[in-house]
């Protein structure tokens, strides 16, 4: 079954300091893993993939088959920062798009 | 260019009645998506279309949930004799072309409550 778990459903941080937010997944096929996050009253929006191998906003996510991770990081957390993020895979082994999501971990970051 | 659009963006209905909430993709966007969300939860796959063909519709919880796109464009999400446990976001997203891994474009969702 695929699965994609988020342990943390709330991740506060002090503005500069560093961040992870930790993101497992399960499958049945070779996954592609995605980021999207969702700001105070935006839609949701895709943030980054890992095929891209990209770093948006100062952000950073590395697919690790091993231990099935897909972990979100940045060196330095920004105000701007906060918001919802969900971890989510793509089978693609399967027809179509369809996503599976965590459960989403809410950043929120202090001056 | 124009964003996905959904309406309404609010739905309060009494239990048993009927909804439709309707979805308007990007334009030229081939495949279409509907998700649900309960509080404090992702969002949860219910169906999807490549033009007007509905390509899986394994998510849609039950009988009661319904989906078309007629015309491959705007998709109509139909919920009859809704109850309290249909209460949600809904939200809807579309992508450029039949495949995998393809962005999905979000739209700002049909919050509906169900009382």
């Amino acid at each position: 079954a695929q699965r994609v778990t988020q342990p943390e459903k709330l991740l506060s941080v002090f503005k500069g300091a560093p961040v992870e937010l930790k993101c497992n997944y399960s499958y049945s096929g070779s996954p592609e893993l995605f980021w999207y996050v969702q700001y105070s009253r935006q839609r949701l929006q895709l943030l980054l993939r890992h095929i891209s191998r990209e770093s948006i906003k100062g952000f950073t996510a590395d697919l690790n088959k091993g231990e099935t991770s897909f972990h979100l990081k940045k060196p330095f957390a920004q105000e701007e920062d906060s918001a919802m993020y969900y971890c989510a895979l793509i089978n693609r082994g399967n027809q179509g798009g369809k996503l599976i999501f965590g459960q989403g971990t809410e950043l929120s970051v202090k001056p | 260019g124009a964003g996905v659009s959904q309406s309404p963006r609010y739905k309060v209905t009494k239990r048993g009645q009927d909804v439709a909430l309707r979805c308007d993709p990007i334009s030229g966007h081939v495949s279409l998506y509907w998700y649900r969300q309960a509080l404090g939860q992702g969002p949860e796959f219910l169906t999807y279309f490549n033009y007007e063909a509905q390509q899986d519709k394994s998510g849609l919880p039950n009988d009661r949930f319904s989906a078309e796109r007629p015309e491959g464009s705007i998709s109509t999400l139909t919920i009859q004799r809704t109850e309290q446990r249909d209460s949600a976001m809904y939200r809807c997203a579309s992508s450029t072309k039949v495949g995998r891994g393809n962005e999905q474009y979000f739209g700002p969702g049909t919050r509906l409550t169900v009382t």
